[in-house]
């Protein structure tokens, strides 16, 4: 069975740009959750989807961070404009009941 | 609110055992999940074990818990120097609305040959 996938593992980007990251779950999986892990840090979420609906994104900057997950399969992140407290590990999880959460490898992000 | 305390650093020889020590705030957590994170790699999910349970052993692991302290521990057995990596304890927390995790900073076990 397929892991989650994340495109790309890594991003370089000046502040202000905009960046958008990819994640395609488990096959199957309905929740799909988007982390962020700064240096140091365990992940926070940052939103949930059920589907292709939001349950949680009480924890999203949502001036700057948006995401969507239109077909309810595959779903992206953006963020537009970066700035630099935005540097992390951007991680995709899916869940299939809620019980236990995979995680892809992470997308790198560094804002200069 | 909610939060989750570990150690950030273990030391151990190869062949001793590891002892990863976790505490948790959510009382009404019902999950409590150790995740593996190797050097740039995402999080791998090792063990997870269920509130009305002491004790889960999986092979070389073994979760223990202490509902009345909130206290859980992850015992390694016969370390390897593979098992070098950043070690996360989560708990599941129903204060949200649909039992997000909550993860611990990471306790970094390095083992020497």
């Amino acid at each position: 069975e397929a892991g989650v996938a994340q495109s790309p593992r890594y991003k370089i980007i000046e502040k202000r740009q905009s960046v958008a990251f990819w994640c395609n779950p488990i096959s199957g999986h309905a929740t799909l959750y988007w982390y962020q892990q700064i240096l140091g840090q365990g992940p926070k979420l940052l939103i949930q989807f059920q589907n292709n609906g939001v349950v949680d994104d009480s924890q999203l900057p949502k001036d700057r961070f948006s995401a969507e997950r239109l077909k309810g399969v595959d779903s992206t992140l953006k963020i537009q404009p970066a700035k630099l407290e935005d540097s992390a590990v951007y991680l995709c999880a899916s869940s299939f009941g809620g019980e236990t959460q995979y995680f892809g490898p992470g997308t790198r992000l560094l804002v200069l | 609110g909610e939060d989750v305390e570990q150690s950030l650093f273990l030391s151990v020889r190869e062949g001793d055992s590891s002892v990863i020590n976790c505490t948790y705030t959510d009382s009404s957590s019902t999950y409590l999940y150790w995740y593996k994170q190797e050097p740039g790699a995402g999080l791998q999910l090792l063990t997870y074990i269920f509130s009305n349970m002491d004790m889960k052993q999986d092979q070389r692991l073994t979760v223990l818990l202490n509902k009345k302290d909130k206290h859980l521990s992850l015992r390694i057995a016969d370390t390897q120097t593979g098992d070098s990596a950043i070690y996360f304890c989560a708990e599941r927390f129903y204060g949200g609305s649909q039992g997000n995790l909550i993860f611990g900073k990471g306790t970094k076990l390095s083992v020497k040959p």
